[in-house]
């Protein structure tokens, strides 16, 4: 089964602070990415990945960043967090590259951030 | 409008009872179809997953693709208290990075 591992399921932080976000998939997949999910709006998209070191914005990337160093590890930063980012975060990764055919995405368990 | 609609609920079901959950969505050009599920504080669960139109059934579950109507179809039978969940449709094009979520809509199966 895949594994799709974030790192913290609760988060408490102070605005202003970086914030870091951490997820690890098992599953030697190409595709890495963060969603935000609120009551209402669903799932929207921040950033994904194709590959190691590429990143690429997605619905509502402002306020956040990416990082890609290894294929199994994606970070979110909140640059300067900001109580509007209160939220659930999900990653997801999925198989084959961006322009093949795709496959469905797993996900993490989320991490609940609460921006104070 | 939205791409991808989906009716948020909830829909409250006496425990056996056929549950029928359903999106609708503008975009022709969507081949690949999802179906989550998604229980209280955490992450969506990949239950089922379609390629263009048709049924496919894995056990309780049944997904339906009709792309005439732009109209997909989850339907669970026989169903139980450990279905209570959001259950949320998903869609993409090959050759694109771009997933479409429905909002979910919440189920509650009542013993």
């Amino acid at each position: 089964d895949v594994k799709v591992t974030q790192s913290s399921r609760y988060l408490v932080k102070r605005t202003g602070e970086k914030v870091f976000l951490e997820c690890v998939q098992d599953m030697d997949h190409e595709n890495m990415f963060w969603y935000r999910q609120d009551p209402g709006l669903g799932l929207r998209l921040i950033y994904f990945s194709y590959d190691v070191k590429m990143k690429e914005k997605g619905d509502i990337p402002e306020g956040y960043s990416v990082s890609r160093e290894k294929k199994e590890r994606f970070s979110l930063i909140l640059e300067s967090a900001s109580t509007n980012q209160t939220s659930m975060y999900l990653c997801a990764s999925s198989l084959a590259r961006l322009y093949d055919s795709n496959q469905p995405q797993h996900f993490g368990d989320g991490t609940r951030l609460s921006i104070l | 409008q939205k791409e991808v609609e989906q009716d948020p609920g909830p829909l409250s079901v006496p425990e056996g009872a056929i549950v029928s959950l359903n999106c609708t969505y503008s975009n022709s050009a969507f081949q690949y179809f999802m179906w989550y599920r998604q229980y209280s504080r955490k992450g969506p669960e990949l239950l089922m997953y379609t390629y263009s139109s048709g049924n496919k059934e894995d056990g309780r579950f049944t997904a339906q693709v009709d792309k005439s109507s732009k109209y997909i179809s989850l339907f669970i039978r026989d169903s139980q208290p450990s279905d209570s969940a959001t259950y949320l449709c998903a869609m993409y094009t090959s050759g694109t990075y771009k997933y479409i979520f429905g909002t979910g809509t919440r189920l509650k199966v009542l013993a």
